[in-house]
């Protein structure tokens, strides 16, 4: 069965410096999404992405986050500057349809701690 | 904002007892229903989804939801758990005018102890 691959696992960084989370979403699907859980609290929505733009984001994917698809496989996750706050479990999932007539299919997740 | 919580932070039972977890959401318009289940070590698979029709859902293993509009909930049912539901239980609401985003509860450890 297809799945979403994330890369890497784990991340570990300094405070400042920036990282890129990677995710291989499934091959014929063409909505994709960033979510992230901070540890103890809920899963949380990002971003979605849709014919190579961005179609909606939350508060929380400020001036330092960036999503690009930069070939037809890999869908990354950039974050500038890193803060403390930003050490969570980051996962991409992705569909092959909207989500009101489709579900999203997640990948294991990023872990990134920023020390 | 849409939001949903879920009662039930950590629920213990033994085998073969009933199961029910709560969800409940807070948005008046039309929405989308989701259970995933995430096992230990890995991500996050789609238990159950409702979209419109029957408000009773079955997904897979066994579960099963029951859409409320009136009580706006959707809660998680399985007559009989097995030692390998051990998981924790999340569910996940996409309003109609929130484009494809998902909200999620706060999820639900649930342990089975054979």
């Amino acid at each position: 069965e297809p799945e979403v691959t994330q890369t890497p696992s784990h991340q570990v960084t300094q405070m400042g410096q920036e990282v890129i989370l990677r995710c291989v979403p499934i091959s014929n699907h063409l909505y994709f999404y960033w979510y992230r859980q901070i540890l103890g609290q809920k899963v949380e929505f990002l971003v979605s992405f849709y014919n190579n733009e961005i179609s909606e984001k939350s508060e929380i994917f400020d001036d330092q986050f960036s999503v690009e698809r930069p070939d037809g496989s890999n869908f990354t996750l950039k974050i500038r500057s890193t803060k403390l706050e930003d050490s969570a479990m980051y996962f991409c999932a992705s569909s092959d349809q909207t989500v009101k007539a489709s579900e999203q299919y997640f990948g294991p997740g990023t872990r990134l701690t920023v020390t | 904002a849409q939001s949903v919580s879920q009662h039930n932070h950590h629920v213990i039972l033994s085998e073969a007892a009933s199961l029910e977890l709560g969800c409940n959401y807070s948005y008046g318009g039309t929405v989308n229903l989701f259970w995933y289940v995430q096992y230990p070590g890995q991500h996050l698979q789609l238990l159950l989804k409702y979209f419109s029709g029957d408000p009773l859902v079955k997904g897979i293993k066994g579960f099963e939801a029951e859409f409320i509009k009136s009580k706006f909930s959707f809660n998680l049912r399985k007559p009989s758990v097995q030692w390998s539901d051990t998981a924790e239980y999340f569910c996940a609401v996409n309003a109609n005018n929130a484009g494809n985003m998902l909200t999620f509860g706060g999820g639900t450890r649930l342990m089975v102890k054979p």
